[in-house]
């Protein structure tokens, strides 16, 4: 039974390129979130969302950071014109329903050059 | 949101000793997860403990979530135990966690 995956696990994008990092979770779970970690910092919620519904993104920044979970396929989460401030390690967690244990992905982290 | 505060903030141990992590959070929670992140930094579910005890077995931990806290106890530590402990609440209304600080933990010889 594999847990969640995250690709890729590293990623070197130069300032204003766009990354675009993939999760897909557990197999039976249909909830998925993405979280954030600055260097030395805990984990910050970005985004919360279903099949084809983004439920809560109270954590993205407003501008060049989206993220999609279609009905097939992967969630993605997209990030256009990065700056030196987005690196970071970017988790995705998946859980079975809205209120059950989360479990996380490897995570994918991202150096902006 | 949920404020999160995690003590101590760093802890050394020498190998065989036991310790206490607390967790204190400043609103009702429906959720809770104990993680520990190791030093290639995974995340690694320890315990979902939204109320009462559980037992893992050198770990344990308890939540009482009518005084608003957790605490994660260690026994007879390991250098594999070294790495930092986020404890992580789940908002009442929604579903997003939110981590505390960590207790970043270095267990010695």
């Amino acid at each position: 039974n594999a847990g969640v995956m995250q690709n890729p696990r590293h990623l070197v994008r130069r300032r204003g390129q766009e990354a675009r990092l993939r999760c897909s979770p557990m197999k039976g779970h249909s909830h998925v979130y993405w979280y954030r970690q600055l260097p030395e910092e805990g984990l910050k919620f970005m985004v919360y969302l279903q099949k084809e519904n983004i439920i809560d993104e109270s954590g993205m920044p407003k501008e060049r950071f989206s993220a999609e979970f279609p009905k097939e396929g992967p969630s993605i989460l997209r990030i256009q014109q990065v700056v030196r401030g987005d690196s970071a390690a970017y988790f995705c967690a998946s859980s079975k329903t809205s209120d059950n244990e989360q479990f996380f992905g490897p995570g994918t982290r991202l150096t902006v050059l | 949101g949920i404020q999160v505060e995690q003590s101590p903030p760093d802890l050394i141990l020498q190998e065989g000793a036991n310790s206490t992590l607390r967790c204190n959070f400043s609103d009702s929670v429906n959720n809770l997860q104990w993680f520990h992140q190791n030093p290639w930094g995974q995340l690694i579910n320890l315990f979902y403990i939204p109320s009462g005890t559980k037992q893992n077995g050198r770990l344990s931990a308890t939540t009482v979530a009518t005084e608003r806290y957790s605490s994660l106890y260690i026994s007879s530590s390991q250098t594999t135990d070294s790495g930092v402990y986020f404890c992580a609440p789940g908002d009442g209304t929604a579903s997003k966690l939110t981590f505390g600080t960590g207790t970043r933990l270095q267990v010695t010889l």
